[in-house]
């Protein structure tokens, strides 16, 4: 079976310094790897696919197999990165499992 | 549609009553998912449709959940004898392509309440 963790479910820091929310997952077969955010008031969103190799408002995330993690990056945090984040993990079964989530402050 | 729409936003519901929520996914999509969020817990999956398949129910908790979804289109999540247990947000999402693979687009949710 698939899992996704999220070790911190809280993650602090100050505006300007760089900020990675971690994802580590567990998957037999070959994983797609996704970051949803969700902004206050807001309804959750895809930020990053990882086939997809962008970087969405200066976050990236590498998937490392041999670790199997994905953790989410971003070298200047802004204080409108304040939000939830989940990592999730989708499998040829056509569903996706999402991690706890990190709820992220950035503090001016 | 211009996105996934839910519908109630809110409900507040007394124990034991029936509730049903809709979700009115983006046209064309032909996948669509049923997620639970409970406070400071992740999104559990619920029920997934595929086209004309057969829905992939495995994460419904109980026989007082079920779903359906009718013409392809609009859902239905029904929740029968509802218990205060199942005070949440229940999100409804749909995605392109037949899958996960391509991430999916949320509704905003339906906050349950069973008092």
């Amino acid at each position: 079976a698939q899992r996704v963790t999220q070790p911190e479910k809280l993650l602090s820091v100050f505006k300007g310094a760089p900020v990675e929310l971690k994802c580590n997952y567990s998957y037999s077969g070959s994983p797609e790897l996704f970051w949803y955010v969700q902004y206050s008031r807001q309804r959750l969103q895809l930020l990053l696919r990882h086939i997809s190799r962008e970087s969405i408002k200066g976050f990236t995330a590498d998937l490392n197999k041999g670790e199997t993690s994905f953790h989410l990056k971003k070298p200047f945090a802004q204080e409108e990165d304040s939000a939830m984040y989940y990592c999730a993990l989708a499998t040829n079964a056509g569903k996706s499992t999402f991690g706890d989530g990190t709820t992220l402050t950035v503090k001016p | 549609g211009a996105g996934v729409s839910q519908s109630p936003s809110n409900k507040v519901t007394e124990k034991g009553k029936d509730v049903e929520l809709r979700c009115d996914p983006i046209s064309g999509h032909t996948a669509l998912y049923w997620y639970r969020q409970s406070l400071g817990q992740g999104l559990e999956f619920l029920i997934y449709f595929q086209g004309n398949s057969a829905p992939d129910k495995s994460g419904l908790p109980s026989d007082r959940f079920s779903a359906e979804r009718t013409g392809g289109s609009v859902s239905t999540l029904t929740i029968q004898r509802t218990q205060q247990e199942d005070s949440a947000v229940y999100l409804c999402a749909s995605s392109s392509v037949g899958g996960a693979n391509y991430g999916y687009t949320f509704g905003s949710g339906t906050r349950l309440t069973v008092v």
